[in-house]
């Protein structure tokens, strides 16, 4: 069965700190790996990646793939209370299966 | 991605009534993708659907649950004879292609809640 494992479930932090998110995965059919921020509503796109080892950036955010040991990190720097959200990582899965495999989320809470 | 409406924002249904929700992808888009999210957990994966074809409904519960994309019009996944287990958030999502060549862009997503 294809799974997405997100650690750890649920994080506080204190505004300022630096965060990594960890996602790893379990396919049949890797095609990409994409980060969505979810706040209480749509999920929104953050990065996709094919590629072992290219840093994915933006802005404070950055996200990387190793696609040998099948894990995903997101880096949030210095952040902001406007980071709480939950964090979800999705493998597509290519091949006949045109579909995403969501993780179960981190819950992030940045307090001030 | 406000692109993507899905109506109701909010539905709420007895048990044993009928919940339709709908969805209307952005504009050029002819993929849709249905997922359900319970309490504290990921978004599941229920049914692909391009227009007029269902592609992949592997993620569907074989009763009561139903999805269908028109040539004209949103799509529409339908769920009868609600039970409490039911209650859950509903997101669509939309795009141009498949998965393989771009991301897709969610709705807000349609909470429904049984009662």
């Amino acid at each position: 069965e294809d799974k997405v494992v997100q650690s750890p479930l649920s994080l506080v932090v204190h505004e300022g700190d630096t965060v990594t998110l960890n996602c790893s995965y379990e396919v049949t059919n890797f095609r990409s790996l994409l980060w969505y921020k979810q706040e209480k509503k749509a999920p929104t796109f953050l990065f996709m990646l094919t590629s072992s080892g290219i840093e994915k950036k933006s802005g404070r955010l950055s996200s990387i793939l190793d696609k040998k040991e099948l894990f995903s990190i997101l880096n949030i720097t210095a952040t902001q209370t406007g980071d709480s959200a939950v964090y979800l990582c999705a493998v597509a899965l290519g091949g006949g299966a045109q579909k995403l495999v969501f993780g179960q989320g981190t819950r992030l809470t940045i307090n001030p | 991605n406000a692109g993507v409406m899905q109506n109701p924002r909010h539905l709420v249904r007895r048990r044993g009534q009928e919940a339709r929700l709908r969805c209307s992808p952005m504009k050029g888009h002819s993929h849709v993708y249905w997922y359900r999210q319970l309490p504290e957990e990921g978004l599941k994966f229920m049914v692909y659907l391009q227009k007029e074809n269902i592609i992949d409904e592997s993620g569907m519960p074989k009763e009561r649950f139903s999805a269908e994309f028109p040539k004209e019009g949103p799509s529409i996944l339908r769920i009868q004879q609600v039970v409490r287990g039911d209650s859950a958030a509903y997101f669509c999502a939309s795009s141009p292609r498949t998965w393989l060549d771009t991301e897709a862009f969610f709705g807000q997503g349609t909470r429904l809640t049984v009662v």
